[in-house]
């Protein structure tokens, strides 16, 4: 079945870092693929999201390329900031035409920014 | 625009006991999810309404949990009787229900159950 594999945390980062957070997937067909970021004490928000492949989505200084050949969408940023950290969650949902708006979610990576 | 509602916020009951979350979605939403988020993993899939209907609960454990959506609007997931491997964080998610579109889910604080 479908699946999302990402690294595990957490991740810990000093300010301004560079930030990559690896994710793979396996699925049939060709799903549209997500970041979500759920800070503490928060409910889960869309940070960006790719619907085919060689797309980039981006958000917040965030960027994650939708790679069909390699099947992966890594989430980078070029400088984190304290306020970034967070549990990411890589995600993805089924292809428009089939109408299937299922999300299947990785285990999610914390991440912590220190200052 | 007010975002998807949810309560309690936190719950803690005994095993065996019984336990209501109640979610309201936003407003216009016909599409309602609740997922089952256990410490360390991904959110799950519990229950999917369109409108007052169920499109998919093939992962709701039917012996224990309910869902209704009697009016196409709120929403109740009851767990009756609680076990120990209940406690969770069960989020309430809303998205339009466009045809041949894509359909952002909108997802609530969450209630943090601890089953005791």
């Amino acid at each position: 079945g479908d699946s999302v594999t990402q690294m595990e945390g957490p991740v810990t980062l000093s300010e301004e870092a560079f930030l990559t957070i690896n994710c793979t997937y396996t699925a049939t067909g060709y799903p549209s693929l997500f970041w979500y970021v759920q800070y503490p004490g928060e409910g889960l928000q869309l940070l960006l999201k790719a619907t085919k492949a060689d797309d980039k989505g981006s958000n917040k200084g965030f960027e994650a390329t939708y790679r069909k050949e390699t099947t992966s969408f890594h989430l980078e940023k070029g400088s984190v900031q304290v306020s970034d950290s967070a549990v990411y969650f890589c995600a993805l949902s089924g292809p428009l035409m089939n109408r299937d708006d299922k999300i299947i979610f990785g285990k999610g990576t914390r991440l912590h920014i220190l200052p | 625009e007010a975002g998807v509602a949810q309560s309690p916020r936190y719950k803690i009951i005994e095993k065996r006991q019984s336990v209501a979350f109640w979610c309201n979605p936003i407003s216009g939403h016909a599409t309602l999810y609740w997922y089952q988020q256990i410490l360390g993993q991904g959110p799950k899939l519990l229950i999917q309404f369109q409108n007052n209907g169920v499109v998919d609960d093939s992962q709701l454990p039917k012996d224990r949990f309910s869902a209704e959506r009697l009016k196409g609007v709120d929403s109740t997931l009851k767990i009756q009787p609680a076990k120990l491997e209940d406690s969770a964080v069960y989020l309430c998610a809303s998205s339009l229900a466009l045809s041949g579109s894509y359909n952002e889910q909108f997802f609530g604080p969450g209630t943090r159950l601890t089953v005791l």
